[in-house]
């Protein structure tokens, strides 16, 4: 069974561009959940999508946004770029109805220049 | 509210002695619990998860974590560690109900492992 995949693995942007992430959750899953992983800070939740809709986001600027697809598939956008936007971005996905239960994929680096 | 501790953001062993990760939660609510393993510039791995039931849960890799309730504690331990544990982990809470839909993780321990 494919796990979570993610795409690009690496991506640099000038700073003020716009940046989109992509992530497919394992087959059969219906929740995607992202979050930011940037040096000294840990691991921040960012959105929550399920069902094709948006359910919880994390305290980050509206400038974070993203959608989710028929197919369960979602995309991260970041607008606005700034230089600590730079950070590990991880997609997870979740089984229908087990929400606590997160599978993670590898991560888009992300680089803001 | 839900919140979770590493004690030790660093932790070394040599190889071949026992591995322990300290992690403590504090959950309004029955905690789900979970570890996970990060190796350098990749994602995060699922290593073992409490949910219900048995309080000793087995993982991948050898590894293992008890959950006790009155201490409030989910620590990893590995009889042994391998060159190959090297990595970061970090200790994770949630609950059956979750309904903000994340995570809570702990700030992560570093294990290094020397020859």
């Amino acid at each position: 069974e494919a796990g979570v995949t993610q795409s690009p693995t690496h991506l640099i942007k000038p700073r003020g561009q716009q940046a989109t992430l992509r992530c497919s959750p394992i087959s059969g899953h219906t929740s995607v959940y992202w979050y930011q992983q940037a040096l000294g800070l840990g691991l921040q939740f960012l959105l929550w999508y399920d069902e094709g809709e948006e359910r919880n986001r994390g305290n980050f600027p509206p400038r974070f946004s993203g959608r989710q697809f028929p197919n369960y598939s979602s995309e991260l956008n970041v607008n606005a770029l700034e230089l600590e936007d730079s950070a590990l971005y991880l997609c997870a996905s979740s089984s229908p109805g087990q929400v606590y239960e997160q599978y993670f994929g590898p991560g888009t680096r992300l680089t803001v220049t | 509210a839900q919140s979770v501790t590493q004690l030790g953001s660093h932790v070394s062993v040599s190889e071949g002695a026992l591995v322990l990760l300290r992690c403590n939660y504090s959950s309004s609510v029955p905690p789900y619990l979970f570890w996970y393993v990060q190796y350098p510039n990749q994602g995060l791995q699922l290593l073992l998860k409490y949910t219900t039931g048995a309080t000793l849960v087995k993982g991948i890799n050898g590894f293992e974590a008890e959950f006790k309730k009155s201490e409030t504690s989910f620590h990893l331990t590995k009889p042994s560690a391998h060159m190959s544990d090297a990595a970061e982990y970090f200790c994770a809470v949630s609950s059956y109900y979750n309904q903000g839909g994340k995570l809570i993780f702990g700030q992560g321990t570093e294990l290094s492992v020397k020859p």
